[in-house]
């Protein structure tokens, strides 16, 4: 069956980085484009970046985390990667991975979603 | 940027009966539009896309509606594990993939 663990999150200061990860099992990983959906404590959803299938050249990326986040994978390992830099406390989240559920395109829902990792950022 | 209203924020049902929940986009997303639900302390769930169609095992008591830009959540008739918060998300346009802000249905 299709599953997608997070891990990475913690708490870390204003200003530092960390990188969060996506181990998915249960399907062909290198053939779904994938992103991550971030949730503020009592808040709602917020999506912020989109990575294709094979070599992931093709990245997309929120406003609110542009030039901060970068999106990447390793097909070879069947894990998905978010690497968060210049972090600011309006990043508090839970951060989700979720498979998009078509093979070729964006234009899909996201069929299957992770459990989340918390990311607290606090000085 | 498509943006996507739900409404409204809080809607109070007691079980057994109907609940409906709206989600307007600022322009249009065709049947470009899914429904999700979440549970506290729970990751979202996919119950229905391209507007209209169940997702794999979900109950035929959900059911979807609209096009363009209004669209309709339908629970006929409300289960105690139905008490969530629902969201709606535009795949049309993108990126951003853009979610509205959530229905809570909380027991009346």
């Amino acid at each position: 069956q299709v599953q997608l663990v997070e891990s990475g999150g913690g708490v870390v200061q204003p200003g530092t980085s960390l990188r969060l990860s996506c181990a998915a099992s249960g399907f062909t990983f290198s053939s779904y484009v994938m992103h991550w959906v971030r949730q503020a404590p009592g808040k709602g959803l917020e999506w912020v970046a989109a990575i294709w299938f094979e070599d992931g050249t093709n990245k997309y990326y929120a406003d609110s985390v542009k030039g901060r986040f970068t999106v990447s994978r390793d097909n070879s390992k069947n894990t998905l990667y978010l690497q968060v830099n210049s972090l600011r406390d309006e990043d508090t989240a839970v951060y989700y991975c979720a498979r998009c559920s078509s093979h070729l395109t964006g234009t899909a829902p996201s069929d299957y979603w992770g459990q989340g990792t918390l990311l607290t950022v606090s000085s | 940027e498509i943006v996507m209203t739900q409404s409204p924020a809080t809607l109070s049902v007691s079980p057994g009966e109907r609940a409906t929940l709206s989600c307007r986009a600022s322009q249009s997303v065709s049947s470009n539009l899914a429904w999700y639900q979440q549970k506290p302390g729970q990751a979202p769930r996919l119950l229905i896309y391209g507007a209209s169609t169940r997702a794999t095992g979900i109950p035929a008591r959900f059911s979807g509606s609209g096009s363009g830009t209004e669209f309709t959540l339908t629970i006929s008739s409300l289960q105690s594990e139905d008490f969530a918060v629902y969201y709606c998300q535009q795949y049309k346009n993108w990126p951003p993939w853009t979610f509205g802000q959530g229905t809570e249905v909380e027991i009346k």
